[in-house]
């Protein structure tokens, strides 16, 4: 199985709402990523989780609160965004290569619209 | 800020040509790899090129690598319209876990 998986599709939320967006995988990769796309732009890093712990937070909001649950799962909670925050959300992993880096595998994406 | 800027920012061709995109970057990297994007979607890993390797090939695909300018280019032989896409370069900066994209090319085959 070589998919990365990200529910939901869409989602659209208020100001005030608290949701959560999940990622899955199950190749094995012990490196998992949150990036942040807006249209017609490149992804930027949010959070990435190595050995389940969180070792890079680029500045990111705390209304933006990731959780890594376990070695195949990763969420992404969210609570009080603003419209800005409207983007597609997306998710990947990768085997931990902390020296040289290695390719990543990307879910499809969430596409997030703050009302 | 960004770690790659690519150029050109948009790319049209015909159908069975070949399409070049370039990439530059800023600081000493690990790794420099190459994704397409379609409309809306994940991205998909193409080619990963080393920082001791100056060429690679993967199918129609071509990467070169050329450190001492910081810069990649990728070559798609005899386009097809399923190559219509957005294309980025990223680079693995040393010493960081991290990928750092360029602004992107994006690709329309004309059939």
């Amino acid at each position: 199985d070589t998919e990365v998986t990200q529910t939901p599709k869409h989602l659209v939320m208020g100001m005030t709402n608290k949701k959560s967006l999940k990622c899955e995988q199950h190749m094995g990769h012990r490196a998992m990523y949150w990036y942040k796309q807006k249209a017609k732009k490149p992804p930027e890093l949010m959070f990435v989780y190595s050995y389940e712990k969180l070792s890079i937070n680029e500045s990111v909001p705390s209304r933006f609160s990731p959780e890594c649950p376990n070695s195949s799962l990763l969420n992404l909670h969210l609570h009080a965004l603003q419209p800005e925050d409207s983007a597609l959300y997306l998710c990947a992993s990768s085997q931990p290569n902390e020296r040289e880096g290695n390719e990543q595998f990307f879910g499809p994406g969430t596409r997030l619209t703050v009302l | 800020s960004q770690q790659g800027e690519e150029d050109p920012q948009a790319l049209s061709i015909q159908e069975g040509e070949n399409a070049t995109m370039n990439c530059s970057y800023k600081t000493s990297i690990n790794n420099l790899q190459w994704y397409r994007q379609n409309s809306g979607r994940g991205l998909v890993h193409l080619i990963l090129i080393r920082s001791n390797e100056r060429e690679k090939h993967s199918g129609r695909l071509r990467v070169t690598l050329d450190t001492s300018k910081k810069s990649s280019s990728l070559l798609i032989t005899a386009s097809r319209a399923a190559d219509t896409a957005s294309y980025f370069c990223a680079t693995v900066i040393q010493g960081a876990q991290k990928l750092v994209f360029g602004q992107g090319t994006r690709l329309t085959i004309n059939p």
